[in-house]
């Protein structure tokens, strides 16, 4: 039960983009369409940005997109907003249990 | 709306139990798969179980296996985690939450458990 990899941070300007890798294995990423993505501000119980790869809950601006290459999972700010500095999680299933990302913190210059 | 409502944290000393309750409203509870997933002081999410909707399926993390048991009562609406042998590195924020197709769409505030002699 590794945690999956993720870079420790990413930054960016207001306005611009940025991308956040999430590497797994054969096992987890790469084996199901089963990621999700969170956004947790200081002290706040997480929120869930993305499932199943792609997909946004009602709710989530759409500057936020998932998508997944082979073993690795992405998740895409466009438009950065000051609002989304915060620490963000991928997680995967992994057929019987959930593993979740090493985290990133992203910050708004 | 949904709500998870966490219960049960607090201090205890190392080799000790605690029983985490988690009271869900707002949602047909007995529909849904549901978890528990912690996180230590300063460091990342770290999920710890999982029961199926109907209690027939659990699962856990392997650093949890053997000491922690996950449960519910769908006639209370009511998660449970019973925490045995606990250690020190058992101290983190434990969140109840609700699963939608493998992901986690609600989430508690979350309860403080702090394992120290």
């Amino acid at each position: 039960q590794s945690a999956l990899t993720q870079p420790r941070s990413v930054s960016g300007s207001p306005g611009q983009s940025v991308t956040i890798s999430c590497t797994g294995t054969s096992s987890d990423v790469g084996r199901y369409d089963y990621v999700s993505w969170y956004q947790q501000h200081p002290g706040k119980a997480p929120k869930l940005m993305i499932y199943t790869v792609t997909k946004r809950p009602s709710g989530v601006p759409d500057r936020f997109s998932g998508s997944k290459s082979g073993h690795t999972a992405s998740l895409t700010i466009s438009g950065l907003q000051s609002e989304d500095e915060a620490d963000y999680y991928c997680c995967s299933y992994t057929g019987t249990y959930t593993v979740f990302g090493t985290g990133t913190k992203v910050t708004v210059l | 709306q949904v709500q998870l409502v966490e219960s049960g944290g607090g201090v205890v000393q190392p080799g000790r139990s605690l029983r985490l309750s988690c009271a869900a409203s707002g949602f047909i509870f007995s529909s849904y798969g549901m978890h528990w997933v912690r996180q230590a002081p300063g460091k990342g999410l770290e999920w710890v179980a999982v029961i199926s909707y109907d209690g027939s399926n659990k699962y856990y993390a392997d650093s949890v296996k053997g000491r922690f048991t996950i449960s519910r009562d769908n006639s209370k609406n009511t998660l449970y985690l019973q925490m045995n042998s606990l250690r020190p590195d058992d101290t983190a924020v434990y969140y109840c939450v609700k699963e939608l197709l493998t992901a986690f769409d609600y989430w508690g505030q979350g309860t403080l458990v702090a394992v120290s002699s």
